[in-house]
């Protein structure tokens, strides 16, 4: 079974300030992986996927993930935050293979707080 | 334009009384999924459907129940049997060829 571990709950940070939001997996076979942001008391919305090819991926509002097989992470990161970053951000894995339950396993979720 | 809707946005439950919490898509999906998110716990997959009138248990099922008699609807029942019943409760789901899964805005669900 696959797991995904995101090593911080909580993330401080000044506006305009880098951010780096850290995800490990663990999984025996590939997998693909995702960022979802949640803005408070809303649903998940897609920042970005990796499937393969390039291991840097680009999502929206800014953001990039870099996939690093050998370290089984997918850290997410931002050079300059802004205030309406402020958000819960989950890391999620689904494997490639299971093309019945097609489920994504998440991790516990980072809350990314920008301050001016 | 399509999405996910989920109604209510809040509801509020007496201990003993059963809920159905509704979900409904205009994305043409095949798969709908339903999952509950905890403070500090992630999101946890309940019940998940990949076609309709069937379904299948997810990691966290006792105390849930569900239908899917029409492909665009995936009604969520949290019975009295769940023991602890308050949280956010997302529905999800995708279609064949898709690889992420497109969310709904959530129901907070609170047990007085």
């Amino acid at each position: 079974a696959q797991s995904v571990t995101q090593l911080d709950s909580q993330v401080p940070v000044f506006e305009e300030a880098p951010v780096e939001l850290r995800c490990n997996y663990s999984s025996s076979v590939s997998v693909y992986l995702f960022w979802y942001v949640q803005y408070p008391n809303q649903g998940l919305q897609l920042l970005l996927k990796y499937l393969s090819g390039s291991t840097l991926v680009k999502g929206i509002n800014g953001f990039e993930a870099e996939f690093n097989k050998s370290q089984t992470s997918f850290h997410l990161r931002k050079p300059s935050v802004h205030i309406s970053d402020t958000a819960e951000y989950f890391c999620a894995v689904r494997i490639p293979m299971d093309t019945g339950r097609r489920a994504l396993t998440f991790g516990s979720g980072t809350r990314l707080q920008v301050q001016p | 334009d399509g999405g996910i809707t989920q109604s209510p946005k809040y509801l509020f439950r007496k201990e003993g009384q059963n809920v159905t919490l509704s979900c409904e898509q205009n994305l043409n999906h095949d798969a709908m999924y339903w999952y509950r998110q905890d403070p500090g716990q992630g999101l946890r997959l309940i019940y998940y459907s990949q076609i309709v009138n069937d379904f299948q248990k997810g990691d966290i099922a006792e105390g849930y129940s569900v239908s899917r008699e029409k492909k665009e609807s995936f009604p969520l029942t949290v019975t009295s049997a769940q023991k602890n019943p308050t949280a956010f409760y997302l529905c999800a789901s995708t279609g064949m060829g898709l690889i992420e899964q497109f969310f709904g805005p959530g129901t907070r669900l609170t047990v007085l």
